[in-house]
């Protein structure tokens, strides 16, 4: 059974990063894409990017080119987000998702980023 | 880029059908996948490659995808089916994946 555990909240000054895990379980993590997708308040889904594990390259999102890493640890199955010169508008739910084909057939539960001074 | 078009919200009464749009340019040469998400809660696949419910989904869900125009239906709705629904698809040009803006369901 697959599950996709993620980090607590965190709250964050402007300008600082914040880097929040996803602990994966199930086989073949080093296989699948692993994705992190991002909701603002009372907003839709953004993606942000991908990786998959035994490639070891992340693509990205033009909007978050500069400023994310996706990176994955294969010895604790664990992708990690970070994102960087944090603003107000970065406050969202930043979520974790594994993509099996063309869907993100399982998501973690959310994280809550809020960005505040 | 690739966009995708959903309505804000769309009302449904119970025990009636629920249909959701999800416009874009050719969007029937594509793959659609729909989400459902409640309050507090992360998203759930319902419908992926256009129209296979996902494992769990009631048979009350169903996806089609034509043109320029994917919908998700929702028959006999029920109170529990009030939630968010988003609509997805991967753009090829880009390599690159596409929510729709999200639609509120309510059930009246």
């Amino acid at each position: 059974q697959v599950q996709l555990v993620q980090s607590g909240p965190e709250v964050k000054m402007p300008g600082s990063s914040v880097k929040v895990s996803c602990k994966t379980s199930g086989d073949n993590f080093n296989t699948y894409t692993m994705s992190w997708v991002r909701q603002a308040p009372g907003q839709g889904l953004e993606w942000m990017g991908n990786i998959i594990p035994m490639l070891e390259t992340p693509d990205y999102a033009q909007k978050f080119q500069d400023r994310v890493t996706i990176t994955a640890d294969e010895s604790t199955t664990t992708v990690y987000m970070e994102l960087s010169s944090l603003r107000f508008d970065d406050t969202a739910v930043y979520y974790c998702a594994r993509i099996i084909g063309q869907s993100f057939d399982h998501w973690g539960q959310g994280t809550l980023v809020s960005v505040s001074s | 880029s690739y966009e995708l078009t959903q309505p804000p919200s769309v009302s449904v009464a119970p025990g009636k059908t629920a249909s959701i749009t999800c416009g874009g340019n050719n969007i029937g040469s594509r793959r659609v996948q729909w989400y459902q998400q409640k309050p507090g809660q992360a998203p759930v696949s319902v419908v992926y490659d256009n129209s296979d419910r996902s494992s769990g989904i009631p048979e009350r869900f169903s996806g089609s995808n034509s043109g320029n125009t994917a919908t998700l239906t929702i028959t006999r709705v029920e109170a529990g089916d009030e939630a968010d629904y988003h609509c997805q698809v991967w753009d090829s040009s880009s390599d690159h994946w596409v929510f729709g803006g999200g639609t509120r369901l309510t059930v009246l």
